[in-house]
């Protein structure tokens, strides 16, 4: 079982609302992820971390943002949230490792703004 | 440019058969390769990979998939079906060598009947 945990498992917000959606890893993983995901459908990478200050941009271009202060925490912000957002989040981290890069997936959020 | 495809969106066995769900890629170099599979609520989990070495690739839950390089397929099997391996399954790759992410494909639901 992995040690990633998301909150809130569920979110219903307002058009216009700035939310928060929580990441936490207890594995001491240094790559976190965050991907975007519509009911059934492929998996997007819009934002990761090598570690501790360290934010960059995925291959799906998002409004939202990310922080890494800490090795275990890698929040993602809305800072206006749309209808367009609404979509599944999954967080994800691994050990930097070249080789053998194995994801571990928190539950995920599902978001809905309305 | 890396890419994979799952060329089926669903799968359909009866409980008892043996399944395939096809995946194919495409990298520059040698191919790092990966099966995750995500129960319904529920985030990814790993199920396998390959790296170098046997073509063959035994994982959890008596999944196994083969590499086949002339082919640039990996595609996921098992020999007896069983109604709990209804599922998502992504197909991912990244290429070796590279400090690059995982690209996932659509995925494929697998629907076992009894």
């Amino acid at each position: 079982e992995a040690d990633i945990y998301q909150t809130p498992r569920y979110l219903v917000i307002g058009t216009g609302k700035k939310i928060t959606l929580e990441c936490s890893q207890t594995m001491g993983h240094d790559k976190m992820y965050w991907y975007q995901q519509d009911p059934g459908m492929e998996l997007h990478l819009i934002h990761y971390s090598y570690g501790v200050n360290s934010t960059e941009k995925g291959d799906l271009s998002s409004e939202s943002t990310v922080s890494r202060i800490r090795t275990e925490h890698f929040p993602l912000t809305l800072e206006s949230a749309r209808p367009s957002h609404t979509s599944q989040y999954l967080c994800a981290s691994s050990e930097y490792h070249p080789v053998n890069e194995k994801l571990f997936f928190g539950s995920g959020t599902q978001l809905s703004v309305l | 440019a890396q890419s994979v495809a799952q060329p089926e969106d669903q799968v359909n066995v009866a409980e008892g058969n043996p399944l395939t769900v096809k995946c194919t890629y495409s990298v520059s170099g040698n191919p790092y390769l990966f099966w995750y599979v995500q129960y319904p609520n529920r985030g990814l989990q790993f199920l396998l990979k390959y790296i170098t070495g046997d073509n063959l690739v035994k994982g959890s839950y008596g999944f196994e998939a083969e590499f086949n390089k002339s082919q640039t397929s990996f595609h996921l099997k098992k020999p007896s079906a069983l109604v709990s391996d209804s599922a998502l399954y992504f197909c991912a790759v990244r290429s070796g060598g590279s400090q690059g992410n995982l690209i996932f494909g659509k995925g494929t639901k697998l629907s076992v009947k009894p």
